[in-house]
């Protein structure tokens, strides 16, 4: 399968813990997004890396939220200390690049859904 | 700043029936456009998109979009609907002349009645 893949699918945690997301982008993708789905909401803009660089964050809240794009390996959303209204729909984006070459298009992965009790 | 605003939060039609999704964008520079379908418990899957060529795109699944720059609007049509068409159907504006990202609506709930 050479989609995005994120994991995992699922995810519940009690309030306090830590939950990991991991999204592998496409094959030849560079770019990672990460958008958050409310319920009832359209998706969010979180946060939008490069291997090894976040370049934009404008989304992220500012606490208890970090994500990151190693060099080898899955981009990683970590949510600390979770709370009920953390739950909610995690989707990652890849695209190949940016750019005047670039139509725009995201590839979405389909979502880890995080449930806070 | 860009923004997207999708009229109607909910939408019903008969099987058979027009569709019609209303999205309105506001770009202060000429906009990449896009909507996406999302089926339950589903990523979002690509329908069309605008990328400054023809005004008129055409879409996966009988489903089309026309692009009116003097109305600042991109609905999403389809002549006769199907069942299957039941789902979540995002619009979307690129910033791609800056990050890439994409800012969507609130989305729009399509229901299809027998």
């Amino acid at each position: 399968n050479a989609g995005v893949m994120q994991n995992p699918r699922h995810l519940v945690r009690r309030r306090g813990q830590e939950a990991r997301l991991r999204c592998s982008p496409m094959k030849g993708h560079s770019h990672v997004y990460w958008y958050r789905q409310l319920p009832e909401e359209g998706l969010k803009f979180m946060v939008y890396l490069q291997k090894e660089n976040i370049i934009d964050e404008s989304g992220m809240p500012k606490e208890r939220f970090s994500a990151e794009f190693p060099k080898e390996g899955p981009s990683i959303l970590r949510i600390q200390q979770v709370v009920r209204g953390d739950s909610a729909a995690y989707f990652c984006a890849s695209s190949p690049l940016t750019g005047t070459a670039n139509t725009g298009e995201l590839f979405f992965g389909e979502g880890s859904r995080l449930t806070v009790l | 700043a860009q923004s997207v605003t999708q009229l109607g939060s909910h939408v019903s039609v008969s099987e058979g029936a027009l569709v019609l999704l209303r999205c309105n964008y506001s770009s202060s520079v000429p906009p990449y456009l896009f909507w996406y379908v999302q089926y339950p418990n589903q990523g979002l899957q690509l329908l069309l998109k605008y990328t400054s060529a023809a005004t008129l795109v055409k879409g996966i699944n009988g489903f089309e979009a026309e692009f009116k720059k003097s109305e600042t609007s991109f609905h999403l049509t389809k002549p006769s609907a199907h069942m299957s068409d039941a789902a979540e159907y995002f619009c979307a504006v690129s910033e791609l002349s800056n990050t890439g990202k994409l800012i969507f609506g609130q989305g729009t709930t399509l229901q299809v009645k027998p």
